[in-house]
């Protein structure tokens, strides 16, 4: 079973400032199934990037991901205010199906 | 207007059975490959289950293999999926999730709320 782990586990950061999340996987495995999501409060959880690097429909390009084999990032390239929430990677087809890494949450300094 | 909604929610006692329900509606339901994900109170995202359009292939996470079924109906667009031996950990929002394609979840309805309690 492949198990991806996230760090760090809490990002402070300010307004306006650069922010980079990383996913790391226990095996290697492709990154055309690697996703990225966003979740607040209450809320469902919102696709990012779909395959490592691909902006979901909507999405700002202040965000980008990279990456591949076992390692993965997640970049904000200016945080705006509505960006401070949980962020989770994902990865696709390793056994048993599908599994999430635990989340960073990025917070306001 | 591209939608899921689940419901079926509630309490129900350790040992006990619940069946949750997801409509779709909007886009080609069998197109896509459906699944359910589940979020325990203050914690992470956990993947239940999914089935593939056509319904013929089905997984499941390993704390929920043997207890949970997914099953679909392509004529209702809708996507269900039935607790067994439900467990005090099986306490959570579950979610239904459209996959778009390469894994990637790009829908996702409100959630349904599943207390285990006796």
């Amino acid at each position: 079973e492949s198990v991806l782990t996230q760090s760090p586990g809490t990002l402070s950061l300010s307004p306006g400032e650069r922010a980079t999340l990383s996913c790391r996987a226990s095996q290697i495995f492709s990154s055309a199934y690697l996703a990225w999501y966003q979740q607040k409060p209450g809320q469902a959880p919102r696709l990012l990037i779909y395959g490592a690097s691909n902006r979901a429909t909507g999405i700002p390009d202040r965000f980008s991901g990279s990456g591949s084999g076992t390692d993965f990032t997640l970049t904000i390239s200016r945080l705006e205010p509505e960006d401070f929430a949980v962020y989770y990677c994902q990865q696709y087809g390793t056994s048993p199906g599908v599994s999430f890494g635990p989340g960073t949450t990025v917070e306001i300094k | 207007q591209v939608k899921l909604v689940e419901s079926g929610g509630g309490l129900v006692k350790p040992g006990g059975s619940l069946r949750l329900s997801c409509a779709a509606s909007g886009f080609s339901f069998s197109d896509h490959y459906m699944n359910w994900i589940r979020q325990a109170p203050g914690k992470g995202l956990e993947w239940v289950s999914y089935i593939t359009g056509g319904g013929g292939t089905r997984a499941y996470g390993d704390s929920v293999k043997g207890r949970f079924n997914i099953s679909r109906d392509n004529v209702k667009n809708s996507v269900t999926l039935d607790m067994n031996s439900l467990r005090v950990e099986d306490t959570a929002v579950y979610y239904c999730a459209r996959d778009q394609g390469q894994g990637a979840f790009d829908m996702w309805g409100q959630g349904t709320m599943v207390t285990v309690s006796s």
